[in-house]
């Protein structure tokens, strides 16, 4: 069975040190596709990368970075240099074909809180 | 770009009601699916729909819960009889072969 751990409930920083935010996730699939998403307090999901199960690249877009490891089932999201901005709760989630009527499974979430 | 539309963004209904939530998928996505989260918890499957009929439901979706795509453009989620713990933020999604893409959620209070 599909499962992603989100061991991070509560983080806060101050403004401009790097945070890491963990996702270890479960499947018996070989393909399967990974995801972060940002939801600030208005409620909305906002999608910030999708990764598949056989590009284990890390991406770095701006200020943030995905270290995505299979031989740890972990797919871990930095910020770097955070701002109060970037005050969220942020999910992992894990889909096995997000495009074929299979579900996504989320992470409980960390809270992300940046203080100035 | 095109996107997923939900409507209301909030809705309040006194508890024993029957609620509609309404969806517009992206015009020519072929799966829908309904999504809730409860306040502070996570985002948890409910149903997945495609040509007509429901292709994968969870255990929360039981006999108070029913999806309709009524006509060429709306996905519905309807709540029977409301309780109390239905009182959460549903997302509404539909995909391409590809890619899911969410709606902005409506937040239903049950008062």
């Amino acid at each position: 069975a599909q499962k992603v751990t989100q061991a991070q409930t509560e983080i806060s920083v101050v403004e401009k040190e790097d945070v890491t935010l963990d996702c270890v996730y479960e499947t018996r699939d070989t393909t399967y596709y990974l995801f972060w998403y940002k939801q600030p307090p208005s409620g909305e999901l906002v999608f910030l990368i999708r990764r598949n199960s056989f590009d284990e690249q890390n991406e770095i877009s701006g200020r943030y970075s995905w270290n995505f490891q299979k031989s740890t089932s972990s797919f871990n999201f930095t910020i770097t240099a955070s701002q109060v901005v970037d005050s969220a709760v942020y999910f992992c989630a894990l889909s096995e074909a997000p495009g074929t009527g299979n579900q996504f499974y989320f992470g409980t979430g960390t809270s992300l809180t940046v203080i100035p | 770009e095109p996107e997923v539309t939900q409507t209301p963004s909030h809705q309040v209904t006194q508890m024993g009601q029957e609620v509609i939530l309404r969806c517009v998928p992206i015009s020519n996505h072929l799966y829908f699916y309904w999504y809730r989260q409860i306040l502070g918890q996570k985002v948890e499957f409910l149903v997945s729909f495609y040509n007509n009929e429901i292709s994968e439901k969870s255990e929360i979706f039981d006999d108070q819960f029913s999806v309709e795509r009524p006509d060429g453009s709306n996905f519905t989620l309807k709540i029977r009889s409301t309780k109390l713990e239905d009182s959460a933020m549903y997302f509404c999604a539909s995909s391409d072969e590809r890619e899911q893409y969410f709606g902005p959620g409506t937040r239903l209070t049950v008062t």
